[in-house]
């Protein structure tokens, strides 16, 4: 099973600032990484799939970026409703696998 | 507009069943693999079954294998995640999900619409 290590598992952060979330893989996943944002009692959101490839309706703020076993999401300058959970996800090999969560709070 | 909706998450006794369903509107269904994935409360995300667009390939985690049972119904737009033998363990939210931006013809991707999800809780 692959396994995806998030880090850091939370990030403080104030308005207008540049976020950096790291996402590591144990093992190559090519660029087959999706990034995710979940706010509280809501279903996530695909923002970036492919490693770089921004989802339909995603501001151009977000941005991916890696291959092999080492991805970045970053979020240029936050939005008040950035601040939310971000999880990325591994389409290359099953079981598929999720990275257990960056949480983005206000600072 | 794409819209996934599930039903049939309830309170149940370890060792019971359910059967979740996801109805999909919105988009050809036949053409699309399904995942269904569960959220513990106030944990993170786990993949649970997959199946792709002509239901000939189904894939499950090792959690689950054995005891659930993933399928389609491509004439009615609808998943269904029959699950038996159910655990404490298998207490979550359960979302269907629509496999999307990129993706493989074997049911794999990521998943670019989800539904609100269903809560499932195995409790006596």
């Amino acid at each position: 099973e692959i396994v995806l290590t998030q880090s850091p598992a939370t990030l403080s952060l104030s308005p207008g600032e540049r976020a950096t979330l790291s996402c590591r893989a144990s093992q190559s996943v090519s660029n087959y990484l999706a990034w995710y944002q979940q706010k509280p009692g809501q279903a996530p959101r695909l923002l970036i799939f492919d490693s770089s490839n921004r989802a339909t309706g995603i501001p151009a703020r977000f941005s991916g970026s890696g291959s092999g076993t080492d991805f970045t999401l970053t979020i240029s300058s936050l939005e008040p409703e950035d601040f939310a959970v971000y999880f990325c996800q591994q389409r290359s090999d099953w079981p598929l696998t999720f990275g257990g969560g960056t949480k983005v709070e206000i600072k | 507009d794409v819209q996934l909706l599930e039903s049939g998450g309830d309170l149940v006794q370890p060792g019971g069943s359910l059967r979740l369903s996801c109805a999909a509107s919105g988009f050809t269904f036949s053409s699309y693999s399904m995942n269904w994935v569960r959220q513990a409360p106030g944990t993170g995300l786990e993949w649970v079954s997959a199946i792709n667009a002509n239901g000939n390939y189904i894939y499950y985690a090792d959690s689950v294998k054995g005891r659930f049972t993933l399928s389609r119904d491509n004439s009615k737009n609808t998943v269904y995640l029959q699950m038996n033998s159910l655990r404490a363990e298998d207490t979550a939210v359960y979302f269907c999900a629509k496999v999307g931006g990129g993706f493989n013809s074997y049911g794999s991707g990521s998943y670019d619409a989800w539904g609100p999800g269903t809560l499932v809780t195995v409790s006596s």
